[in-house]
């Protein structure tokens, strides 16, 4: 079965980074686009970043734009986001989410999550 | 930029029921719409993609409808496990800002 495990979320000092991981079993790894959607605590869901199946194309949400990036290892089914310059604002759980489509061109709906991971941002 | 409002931000019946959620984008998505449901403490799950195509593994009493601009997800007779936030999403991707649904 689909399995997508998140790690890395903790608390980190405003201004400093953090990595996420994301470990995929269960399905072809490299056939599928990725996404990060974040959940700031008690509020909605809001889309992060999406790479392709085989990292040729990435985009992100404004606002993480220039202080995140997405990337992936197909060899180890591995899934990441760097984080820098973290803001107060970046707090919440962060999913890993498969891609609805198994094609080049992702479909933007998003069929299997992660349990999530929580990053804070505090002093 | 497109903004999706849904209604009603609660939602309160009883198991049952028939449920009918809201979803209303500021300009046309054509059918490009998905619907998920989020349990407290848990991720998200997708129901509906394509305004009215049911995900995998998804019951039947789920259904959507809707285009252009107005959208809806129903639930023809409510189970106690369907309390839950509905979100609806456009493949910009943008959420709406959810509906709970809960018991009455």
């Amino acid at each position: 079965q689909v399995q997508l495990v998140e790690s890395g979320g903790g608390v980190v000092q405003p201004g400093r980074s953090l990595r996420l991981s994301c470990a995929a079993s269960g399905f072809t790894f490299s056939s599928y686009g990725m996404h990060w959607v974040r959940q700031a605590p008690g509020k909605g869901l809001e889309w992060v970043a999406v790479i392709w199946y085989d990292g040729s194309n990435k985009y992100y949400a404004d606002s993480v734009k220039g202080r995140f990036t997405i990337s992936r290892d197909n060899s180890k089914n591995t899934l990441y986001l760097q984080m820098n310059s973290l803001r107060a604002e970046d707090t919440a759980v962060y999913y890993c989410a498969r891609d609805l489509g198994a094609t080049p061109l992702p479909f933007y709906y998003f069929d299997y999550w992660g349990q999530g991971t929580l990053v804070t941002v505090s002093s | 930029e497109i903004v999706l409002t849904q209604s009603p931000a609660t939602l309160s019946l009883s198991p049952g029921e028939r449920a009918t959620l809201s979803c209303r984008a500021s300009q046309s998505v054509s059918s490009y719409l998905a619907w998920y449901q989020q349990k407290p403490g848990q991720a998200p799950r997708l129901l509906i993609y394509d305004a009215s195509n049911r995900a995998t593994g998804i019951p039947a009493r789920f259904s959507g409808s809707g285009s252009g601009t107005d959208f809806t997800l129903t639930i023809s007779s409510l189970e106690p496990e369907d309390f839950a936030v509905y979100y609806c999403q456009q493949r910009s991707p943008l959420f709406g800002q959810g509906t709970k649904l809960e018991i009455k």
